[in-house]
């Protein structure tokens, strides 16, 4: 089942703006993390919340988490060519499924040169 | 270097064929796992495995088989009972199946079902 809803599917923007990817759920999570993939390749981890914090950095990236919204913001600032690729989001929910990890759709993220 | 190997890049298959998927990891992670990846969609969980000769169903395990006799190893293969089975397959690695579970993920396999 899909727990994770991102927006927006595709995002166009030019080097130097920012980019902001949003990405929505629907149960109690123990974290929430970032994975980028680029084209036909593995996905690699960005950066891990935990349901108990609400702001995390790590070098341009910077998450926000909202339980009372069930929902989290991935920016990118002074995005770059390089930065171009998929930006999924994914939960680890509590309870039975604790430890696994269910993805969002993904956002598809362009940055013209 | 550490990591995940998958193996073939590329995979052919006839309808009717089984195919199996490699996965190698020299991480020393006890958990293992097998997501699906369709275009314009994100993964799907296929089975998982938390230790040596313990697996369990994911959300789409239908037509899918893995083993787990080697912790470094985690083959999945694709019976001819799938469906629709050409898709992006993945497999992913974590250190153990708990809180914060952060995943290694793979290159990659690409089957195509002719």
């Amino acid at each position: 089942s899909q727990q994770g809803e991102e927006d927006p599917q595709a995002l166009s923007i030019q080097e130097g703006e920012n980019a902001t990817m949003n990405c929505s759920y629907k149960t109690s999570i123990n974290n929430l993390q970032w994975y980028r993939q680029n084209s036909g390749r593995g996905l690699v981890h960005l950066i891990l919340i935990r349901s108990n914090e609400r702001e995390k950095h790590s070098g341009r990236l910077r998450v926000t988490l909202d339980t009372s919204k069930k929902s989290s913001s991935l920016l990118i600032t002074a995005s770059r060519a390089a930065d171009t690729a998929s930006y999924f989001c994914a939960t680890e929910d509590g309870g039975t499924s604790y430890g696994k990890l269910t993805f969002g759709q993904g956002t598809i993220l362009t940055v013209h040169p | 270097d550490g990591g995940i190997t998958q193996s073939p890049k590329y995979l052919f298959r006839k309808e009717g064929q089984n195919v199996t998927l490699s996965c190698e990891q020299n991480l020393n992670h006890d958990a293992m796992y097998w997501y699906r990846q369709d275009p314009g969609q994100g993964l799907r969980l296929i089975y998982y495995s938390q230790i040596v000769n313990d697996f369990q169903k994911g959300d789409i395990a239908e037509g899918y088989s893995v083993s787990r006799e080697k912790k470094e190893s985690f083959p999945l293969t694709v019976t001819s009972a799938q469906k629709n089975p050409t898709a992006f397959y993945l497999c992913a690695s974590s250190p153990s199946l708990s809180g914060a579970n952060v995943l290694t993920f793979g290159a990659g396999s690409r089957l195509t079902v002719l």
